[in-house]
């Protein structure tokens, strides 16, 4: 499957514990981005990657919130310090990027749940 | 934030009936795009019709755009029960480095009989 991938799948933790969330891309990518889906809701944008460069973050990403893509190939989310309203879906996409936007496809997400 | 709005929330129909769903948003746009997701197969990008298009078709989509009411519609035709999900409208910003992000709608739930 040369989809998009992202591991875990889902993961459980305590208030308080730091977690790390890895996006794999389609290969021949060259932007990445991160969103984050409620129940309910449709996913909001969280930040994004052109190669190994951070383009943009939301609003939405405080401090407790790092995203890099070292090498312009996967991507890594990592939330510290986490709060019960981290709970969500965190969605990755990928895309070949242009200037008139292109369809960006889909990893399965990791479902996180902070008790 | 959510960019739009979707309509209806929830859609409930019977297998080859058509359904029709509406999205409407709020700032200028490079594209709008519409995704399916169900909880088998995620999100799945299904059409892109771009800021200077009024219409186009995929299979047994149709999509419309009117930028001047700032309103989008998709048509689904002939429906069957594997298109029962929930779809979003997701909009790309026109200009400068932000034309990658998409901003997606709330949705609308479908459910198609058999």
């Amino acid at each position: 499957d040369t989809g998009v991938s992202q591991d875990p799948r889902h993961k459980i933790t305590k208030r308080g514990q730091n977690v790390t969330f890895r996006c794999d891309p389609i290969s021949e990518h060259n932007r990445l981005y991160w969103y984050r889906q409620t129940l309910g809701q449709g996913p909001e944008f969280l930040t994004y990657f052109q190669n190994e460069a951070q383009l943009e973050k939301s609003r939405l990403l405080s401090d407790r919130f790092s995203a890099e893509r070292p090498k312009g190939s996967f991507s890594t989310l990592e939330i510290q310090r986490t709060e019960q309203g981290d709970s969500a879906m965190y969605l990755c996409a990928s895309n070949q990027g242009g200037t008139s936007g292109n369809g960006q496809f889909f990893g399965p997400g990791t479902r996180l749940t902070v008790l | 934030s959510q960019q739009g709005e979707e309509d209806p929330q929830a859609l409930s129909i019977q297998e080859g009936e058509n359904a029709t769903m509406n999205c409407s948003y709020k700032t200028s746009i490079n594209n709008l795009q519409w995704y399916r997701q169900n909880s088998g197969r995620g999100l799945v990008h299904l059409i892109l019709i771009r800021s200077n298009e009024r219409e186009k078709h995929s299979g047994r989509l149709r999509v419309t755009l009117d930028t001047s009411k700032k309103s989008s519609s998709l048509l689904i035709t002939a429906s069957r029960a594997a298109d029962t999900a929930s779809y979003f409208c997701a909009t790309g910003p026109a200009g400068g480095t932000s034309y990658g992000k998409l901003t997606f709608g709330q949705g609308t739930i479908l459910t198609v009989h058999p």
